[in-house]
């Protein structure tokens, strides 16, 4: 069974802090999809990144950054010089690499708020 | 915008009651999902659905269905609707499986609360 473990529930920094959002995650398959998305206070699900388990090159766009260790099952999310509008629950999810069938196991998220 | 929309965006019902949630993939995706999050629950997969045919279930009550339609939208049906059915539903949907991209996009969500 797939599992993803988000540990920190909530999440506080000063504007312009860095942030890492850790996620843990389990899975017996060899192939699979590791994903962030994020859920600001509107409440709609936005795809952030999906990472191919093969590809463990960390992954940078913008103020966001992505380090993925196959070693430690983790993939971590870090937003440098935070903004008030990175204030958002953030979910980690994973879905096996198997055509037709790519539901996503997500984390119970992390919830960040920026303090201006 | 995803290109994902599912309406109502709010529905309210009383308990005992049966609702119907719909959800119009972007164009071109052939994959439906439906997914449940709730207070206590998180984000929960509920059904997939691919071309018409259910592919995948997750954990899904009896009194919950879904289907998808030749024009690849889809309905989930919720019955005997309780209080702990409150939720937000999402939908989402991704381009073909043999694409080989398998991010979902989803929509806004139909807020459910049931009193």
């Amino acid at each position: 069974a797939q599992k993803v473990t988000q540990a920190q529930t909530e999440i506080s920094v000063v504007e312009k802090e860095d942030v890492t959002l850790d996620c843990v995650y389990e899975t017996r398959d060899t192939t699979y999809y590791l994903f962030w998305y994020k859920q600001p206070p509107s409440g709609e699900l936005v795809f952030l990144i999906r990472r191919n388990s093969f590809d463990e090159q960390n992954e940078i766009s913008g103020r966001y950054s992505w380090n993925f260790q196959k070693s430690t099952s983790s993939f971590n999310f870090t937003i440098t010089a935070s903004q008030v509008v990175d204030s958002a629950v953030y979910f980690c999810a994973l879905s096996e690499a198997d055509f037709g069938n790519e539901k996503l196991t997500f984390g119970t998220g992390t919830r960040l708020t920026i303090i201006p | 915008d995803s290109g994902v929309t599912q309406t109502p965006k709010h529905l309210i019902t009383a308990t005992g009651q049966r609702v119907t949630l719909r959800c119009s993939p972007r164009s071109g995706d052939l994959s439906v999902y439906w997914y449940q999050q709730s207070l206590d629950q998180g984000l929960q997969f509920l059904i997939q659905y691919y071309n018409g045919e259910e592919r995948a279930k997750g954990n899904i009550l009896e009194r919950f269905s879904a289907q998808q339609f030749p024009d690849l939208h889809s309905e989930l049906n919720l019955s005997s609707l309780e209080l702990g059915d409150s939720a937000l539903y999402f939908c989402a949907s991704s381009v073909s499986p043999q694409e080989g991209e398998t991010e979902a996009f989803f929509g806004q969500g139909t807020r459910l609360t049931v009193v």
